[in-house]
């Protein structure tokens, strides 16, 4: 049943444009997180939150920003993309584990 | 930096044969392991975790156990099936209070008839 919900599911755009994913989580959990998925299937962390505050920041291009409404909603904003950010973009609620959402695939070009 | 090593990028088994993918971990947190699975075109999904020494964990057949005098969390299973063809990703949380996450580079797993 899936308790974590992401739009859109594809998208496909040019260089230098803007994009923004949402995700909502119903599970009830204080903290999620985005994570980059790439084309050899590595899973990297980009950002956590807890409760709305920025927990966890890796190192990524300032070109990528988060923003939190609530505790239930984490979105990710690009400016300007590169061919580069090409991939799956994960969202994920948490109380230990890590329950995942669909997904969105972006596509560069 | 904590760290995740999966040895295996690709394993290949018949149907019925036994499989350990291979996990070790590096942190100087107290860790927490997990074993996510990925099957094609789907979300990563929780197939094991453990925080306890030497106790072993279990789900829909899989097993493992947290080592921590050897760091290690290898995922086993006794007989595989062919729906068990996925992507199995070992993660360890630790550093910053629990929240940051880290993923191994994943072994993918073939089951053929």
């Amino acid at each position: 049943e899936t308790a974590v919900f992401q739009t859109p599911n594809y998208h496909v755009t040019q260089v230098g444009n803007e994009v923004s994913f949402n995700c909502k989580q119903t599970l009830g959990h204080d903290t999620m997180y985005w994570y980059k998925q790439d084309s050899k299937k590595l899973l990297k962390i980009m950002f956590s939150y807890n409760n709305k505050q920025l927990i966890v920041n890796e190192t990524v291009p300032r070109r990528f920003s988060p923003q939190s409404s609530d505790k239930a909603h984490l979105n990710l904003r690009i400016k300007s993309v590169e061919p580069e950010d090409s991939a799956v973009y994960l969202c994920a609620s948490s109380s230990y584990e890590q329950y995942f959402g669909p997904g969105t695939r972006l596509t560069v070009l | 930096g904590d760290s995740v090593t999966q040895t295996e990028g690709l394993v290949t088994l018949t149907k019925g044969l036994p499989v350990m993918l291979n996990c070790t971990y590096q942190t100087t947190y107290s860790p927490f392991l997990f074993w996510y699975v990925q099957h094609l075109n789907e979300a990563p999904k929780l197939l094991l975790k453990s925080s306890t020494d030497n106790k072993r964990t279990e789900h829909q057949g899989f097993y493992a156990t947290l080592h921590k005098s050897s760091s290690s969390f290898h995922l086993q299973k006794s007989s595989v099936q062919l729906s068990d063809s996925a992507l199995y990703f070992c993660a360890l949380s630790g550093g910053a209070g629990g929240y940051k996450v880290v993923f191994g580079s994943g072994t993918r797993l073939l089951v053929s008839p």
